[in-house]
């Protein structure tokens, strides 16, 4: 399969733990997005990579998320101290040259 | 924040009909996006359709574009069981390299 894959599919966490999310792009694919979905509403941006580098932030972003491209491939979404309003769709998507994204399939958070 | 509104927010239909889906957008654009979700999972692209585009078709999918109005239509024709989902328009504007959806119309196609 060589489309976006994201690990883990679902996480149930506790308040005030901290959790990652990986995102494996299309290889090819220099341009990464993270995406936050709530039930019922269309996905919204939080960030945004070229290569490694991380070119836009959402201001949804607060300090207690942070997002890493080491090398300018697989990216990672670290959220700490999570809050019951962490509780969402959390979507990966990649591109190249085109504008059109391919997702990933999601990592479900729920917060307890 | 979302870009715009879609409507209906819910559309059900028989089998075989056409399903006809609007989006609202606010800003000026570089092009309109349509996605489809099945429950709970990811986003799949269906068509794109750039700002100097009035129409584009792909299959049974029919897309317009009014940028004078800021408005988007998504025409599925011959609807099948399986195009049961959520459909999202999302705009690109080119500066912010990212993707701005809409709220989204969930579509029911019964047998």
């Amino acid at each position: 399969d060589t489309g976006v894959s994201q690990d883990p599919r679902h996480k149930i966490t506790k308040r005030g733990q901290n959790v990652t999310f990986r995102c494996d792009p299309i290889s090819e694919h220099n341009r990464l997005y993270w995406y936050r979905q709530t039930l019922g509403q269309g996905p919204e941006f939080l960030t945004y990579f070229q290569n490694e580098a991380q070119l836009e932030k959402s201001r949804l972003l607060s300090d207690r998320f942070s997002a890493e491209r080491p090398k300018g491939s697989f990216s990672t979404l670290e959220i700490q101290r999570t809050e019951q309003g962490d509780s969402a769709m959390y979507l990966c998507a990649s591109t190249s040259v085109s504008d059109t994204q391919y997702f990933g399939p999601g990592t479900r958070l729920t917060v307890l | 924040s979302q870009q715009g509104e879609e409507d209906p927010q819910a559309l059900s239909i028989q089998e075989g009909e056409n399903a006809t889906m609007n989006c609202s957008y606010k800003t000026s654009i570089n092009n309109l996006q349509w996605y489809r979700q099945n429950s709970g999972r990811g986003l799949v692209h269906l068509i794109l359709i750039r700002s100097n585009e009035r129409e584009k078709h792909s299959g049974r999918l029919r897309v317009t574009l009014d940028t004078s109005k800021k408005s988007s239509s998504l025409l599925i024709t011959a609807s099948r069981a399986a195009d049961t989902a959520s459909y999202f328009c999302a705009t690109f504007t080119g500066g912010g390299n990212k993707l701005t959806f809409g709220t989204g119309t969930q579509l029911k196609v019964e047998l």
